[in-house]
């Protein structure tokens, strides 16, 4: 079964710096999607991006964050100027269609830990 | 605002006992409602999801749940609890408009044998 595949599963990054967190998302999937988890915290809706462009974002996704598609199979997100309360884990989920009619596959996550 | 809650950060049963994990939601208009299953250093996994239709929804692995919506819960359930279930369950809520999940925070499913 084809997959969301998320590198690197664990990032390590002094504060201050940037980070790009990578996603591949499944081959025919249309609509990407980033979350983040804080440690013992709910799973946060950070944005959603379709047709090259973000369709919706909350809150959290300040001017800090990016969201990128390079090229025709990869996702990336970065964040400009970590911050310690960035540490989460980030989670990449693609779907085929929009308005949830298609389930959102989520990739496995990538811990961000900021020192 | 959505909002999802789940009663219970811990839940604890014994091997071949009931699954019951409770979650209510809150939505202005008829909302999607899904369960994820998240076992240790792994993704989220699409257990099952109520979008129209019949209110009792199976999905994988033999879980099930049942949308109330005079009572705003999607209360997840199993008959016989089995030592792979133990895992971290995410009950969540979507408008039919929307592409974001706004999650619960979690119930963590101890099977004791």
């Amino acid at each position: 079964e084809p997959e969301v595949t998320q590198t690197p599963s664990h990032q390590v990054t002094q504060m201050g710096q940037e980070v790009i967190l990578r996603c591949v998302p499944i081959s025919n999937h249309l609509y990407f999607y980033w979350y983040r988890q804080i440690l013992g915290q709910k799973v946060e809706f950070l944005v959603s991006f379709y047709n090259n462009e973000i369709s919706e974002k909350s809150e959290i996704f300040d001017d800090q964050f990016s969201v990128e598609r390079p090229d025709g199979s990869n996702f990336t997100l970065k964040i400009r100027s970590t911050k310690l309360e960035d540490s989460a884990m980030y989670f990449c989920a693609s779907s085929s269609l929009a308005g949830l009619s298609q389930p959102q596959h989520f990739g496995d996550g990538t811990r961000l830990s900021i020192l | 605002a959505q909002s999802v809650t789940q009663l219970g950060s811990h839940v604890s049963v014994s091997e071949g006992a009931l699954v019951l994990l409770r979650c209510n939601y809150s939505s202005s208009v008829p909302p999607y409602l899904f369960w994820y299953v998240q076992y240790p250093n792994q993704g989220l996994q699409l257990l099952l999801k109520y979008t129209t239709g019949a209110t009792l929804v199976k999905g994988i692995n033999g879980f099930e749940a049942e949308f109330k919506k005079s009572e705003t819960s999607f209360h997840l359930t199993k008959p016989s609890a089995h030592m792979s279930d133990a895992a971290e369950y995410f009950c969540a809520v979507s408008e039919a408009k929307d592409d974001k999940i706004i999650f619960g925070k979690g119930t963590r499913l101890h099977i004791l044998p």
